[in-house]
C-alpha cells in the first residue's frame, strides 16, 4: 500500500539554525500539507500546496517558513532560523483531491531545538 | 471560525467493552466532512472513520461507528469490542468541503484499553 514517508525521523538543531524537513508524498497525489503538533497539544495546520504554489497557510506559517517541491517526488518544509518554540512533531500529508478526501499522513519528524 | 472541541482528555475502557468518545464542532457551513484520527504511541496519524455532512446515515468501519447529529453539531465515536491495540490518542477533525483542505483538529482524547 502506498504511503507518505518523512525524513529524518528526529532532528536536533541549535536555535538560529536552518532545518529542512523532507517528505515524499504518495505518487499520484496532487495536494500536499504540513501540520505541526507541539508535545501534548493538538495538531495544527501549517500550509497546503498545490500546482507548485501555496494554496493556503495559517498564521503560524510566517516568513521563517517556506515550502518547496524541488523535484517530482519530494516536498520540503524549511525553517530558516529556528526558535525554541519550533520544537514539535511535523507531519506531512497528501491527498488526491480537495474537500473531504482523506489526507494520508506520514510518520512525522520530531524537531528538537536546543 | 470553525472549531472542534473534545471535552474528554482521557478515558479508560476494559478490553471487549464499548466506549464512546465525544466531539462537538462549530461551523456555519453546510458542506463539510468530519473525521476521527487515531494516533498510537508511534505518533503516526491513522484515519479511523470519515463522515460526509450531507449524509444522514452514520458511518461505520468494522468495530468503529459514529453518531452524527448535524443539528446538534455533535460527532461521537463508538468503539465496540475494545482491543488493547485501540489504546491511542483519538482526534476529531473537521474540513470544509470547498477548495480548502485544511483539517481542523480537536485537542484529542487519550484512550486506554485495560486488559
Amino acid at each position: 500500500e502506498p504511503e507518505v514517508t518523512q525524513t529524518p525521523s528526529h532532528q536536533v538543531t541549535q536555535m538560529g539554525q536552518e532545518v529542512i524537513l523532507r517528505c515524499v508524498p504518495i505518487s499520484n497525489h496532487l495536494y500536499f500539507y504540513w501540520y505541526r503538533q507541539i508535545l501534548g497539544q493538538k495538531v495544527e495546520f501549517l500550509v497546503s500546496f498545490y500546482n507548485n504554489e501555496i494554496s493556503e497557510k495559517s498564521e503560524i506559517f510566517d516568513d521563517q517558513f517556506s515550502v518547496e517541491r524541488p523535484d517530482g517526488s519530494n516536498f520540503t518544509l524549511k525553517i530558516r532560523s529556528t526558535k525554541l518554540e519550533d520544537s514539535a512533531m511535523y507531519f506531512c500529508a497528501s491527498s488526491d483531491r480537495t474537500g473531504g478526501n482523506e489526507q494520508y499522513f506520514g510518520p512525522g519528524t520530531r524537531l528538537t531545538v536546543t | 471560525a470553525q472549531t472542534v472541541t473534545q471535552s474528554q482528555p482521557e478515558m479508560s475502557v476494559q478490553e471487549a467493552e464499548t466506549v464512546t468518545l465525544s466531539c462537538t464542532y462549530d461551523t456555519s457551513e453546510n458542506n463539510y466532512y468530519l473525521f476521527w484520527y487515531k494516533q498510537p504511541p508511534s505518533r503516526q496519524m491513522i484515519l479511523v472513520i470519515r463522515q460526509e455532512a450531507y449524509k444522514q446515515q452514520n458511518a461505520t468501519e468494522n468495530r468503529f461507528s459514529v453518531n452524527f447529529q448535524k443539528a446538534a453539531k455533535s460527532f461521537s465515536l463508538k468503539i465496540s469490542d475494545s482491543q488493547l491495540g485501540d489504546t491511542a490518542m483519538y482526534f476529531c477533525a473537521y474540513v470544509y468541503g470547498g477548495a480548502t483542505n485544511k483539517l481542523i483538529f480537536g485537542t484529542g482524547t487519550l484512550l486506554a484499553v485495560q486488559p
